[in-house]
């Protein structure tokens, strides 16, 4: 059974940084063609991709924020890890994890954690 | 990066009723295109990958069509549990993006 679960700290100050950890079980990130992506939804508005790590430790980034994000992955604890530096009001959001299966193109997003509400605020 | 647009962005509709929504993308994204369905308060589903291909355990009234930069959902026959935001996302790209999303309401 695939299950994601992302925790960290759901209050963060103004320009502090954000360490969000993926638990992943029941695949591995040593998978070939497998990927674990975080996403992120402000309150009421849509879905924001935001970055991603092969099994290959190719890491891939939102352009609007690449030079803010850094992912990461520890494959003995089956975990991916995601910062996001200088964190703002307007990044007040539920963050995701979400895994893919990369075969012929990619299989969608097909497993998710429940999410975790961050509120940035002094 | 690609621009996903969806349309329409809010639809009302009745049970039963054959719904489609559209997404284009702003260049060729091939068929690198996934749907998913989200209710409130929860994490979203995926429904259609590859443009067209159902996720094992989807209902068949779902269906995806679509290459290069237009594609669409369909809802064969809308059903009470359907009722949702639906959000299309290309995975083409090493940038990834979402649509917008559509809400499908109660008419």
């Amino acid at each position: 059974q695939v299950t994601l679960r992302e925790s960290g700290p759901a209050l963060v100050k103004p320009t502090q940084t954000l360490t969000l950890t993926c638990t992943f079980s029941g695949f591995s990130l040593t998978s070939s063609e497998m990927c674990v992506s975080w996403i992120r939804q402000p309150p009421g508005k849509a879905l924001e991709w935001l970055a991603r790590i092969d099994w290959d430790d190719d890491k891939y980034y939102s352009t609007s924020l690449k030079t803010r994000l850094t992912v990461s992955k520890d494959t003995s604890k089956n975990q991916v890890v995601l910062t996001m530096t200088d964190m703002d009001p307007v990044d007040t959001a539920t963050y995701y994890c979400a895994r893919m299966q990369m075969p012929y193109g990619g299989h969608g997003l097909d497993y998710w954690g429940q999410g975790i509400l961050v509120t940035v605020s002094s | 990066d690609i621009q996903m647009t969806q349309s329409p962005s809010t639809l009302s509709a009745s049970v039963g009723d054959r719904v489609t929504i559209t997404c284009r993308a702003s260049q060729s994204i091939s068929v690198y295109l996934a749907w998913y369905q989200q209710k409130p308060g929860r994490a979203p589903k995926l429904l259609i990958y590859r443009a067209s291909i159902l996720e094992s355990g989807v209902p068949s009234r779902f269906s995806g069509s679509g290459s290069g930069t237009e594609f669409t959902l369909t809802i064969s026959s809308l059903q009470p549990d359907d009722f949702a935001t639906y959000y299309c996302q290309e995975y083409n790209s090493y940038s990834w993006t979402f649509g917008q999303g559509t809400k499908v309401e109660i008419k």
